[in-house]
């Protein structure tokens, strides 16, 4: 009964490699969020879908991809990583008009060797 | 210069102690979490504040809009409250900005 699934948990790949992490949310709500959080433990947004359309897409390089198949599935797909991609990438979703209230998952670490 | 500023960044204190962790934010919002992360890494939202007080168990948020200012108090603290705390703000363009967190160990 997990609100809000990522998997793989753990992902370790060599530079150059494509790669994608899998977000499932079984709340019923509208808006996904990638968050990426860096060696320093600071948390940054990267993209935000609300109901399969992208509504915010930070700076981030365009080898990252978000990829919505459903309203409950939002995965990221990354091209050519880069060891500076190594980091603890966390899904997260929030109701229809309510994107303050957030229900994160447990996070994917990546390391880019 | 960081739009959600923490402190302190590292706090160790005795169990049994009072503590408080503050949040100072320079935008408009919509709303303020105060996020607890573990060792293992997963994300936990403790609350989520858009005025006034929220209590649950040991844990106290407070937030003061004028002031742009919240604080997360926990009372009688034991050592599984070792954690990070992060503050997060959601502003009204629904942009989410995340102070860099405090360090809390607490030591038996």
């Amino acid at each position: 009964d997990t609100a809000v699934s990522q998997t793989p948990k753990y992902l370790v790949t060599q530079m150059g490699n494509d790669k994608s992490i899998k977000c499932e949310q079984n709340l019923g709500h509208d808006t996904m969020y990638w968050y990426k959080q860096d060696s320093k433990k600071f948390l940054k947004i990267m993209f935000s879908y609300n109901n399969k359309e992208l509504i915010i897409n930070e700076t981030v390089p365009n080898r990252f991809s978000p990829k919505s198949p459903d309203k409950a599935h939002l995965n990221l797909h990354i091209n050519s990583l880069e060891l500076g991609d190594s980091a603890v990438y966390f899904c997260a979703s929030s109701p229809r008009d309510r994107e303050g209230e957030q229900y994160f998952g447990p996070g994917t670490r990546l390391t880019v060797t | 210069k960081n739009e959600v500023e923490q402190s302190p960044q590292n706090l160790t204190a005795q169990e049994g102690e009072f503590i408080t962790i503050n949040c100072s934010y320079s935008v408009g919002i919509s709303a303020l979490h105060w996020l607890q992360q573990h060792p293992g890494g997963g994300i936990v939202s403790l609350f989520m504040l858009s005025s006034g007080k929220k209590k649950h168990g040991r844990l106290i948020a407070t937030i003061n809009i004028q002031e742009k200012h919240s604080s997360l108090h926990i009372t009688a603290s034991h050592p599984r409250d070792s954690a990070v705390y992060i503050c997060a703000v959601c502003d009204t363009g629904n942009q989410f900005y995340f102070g860099t967190g405090t360090s809390l160990t607490v030591i038996p």
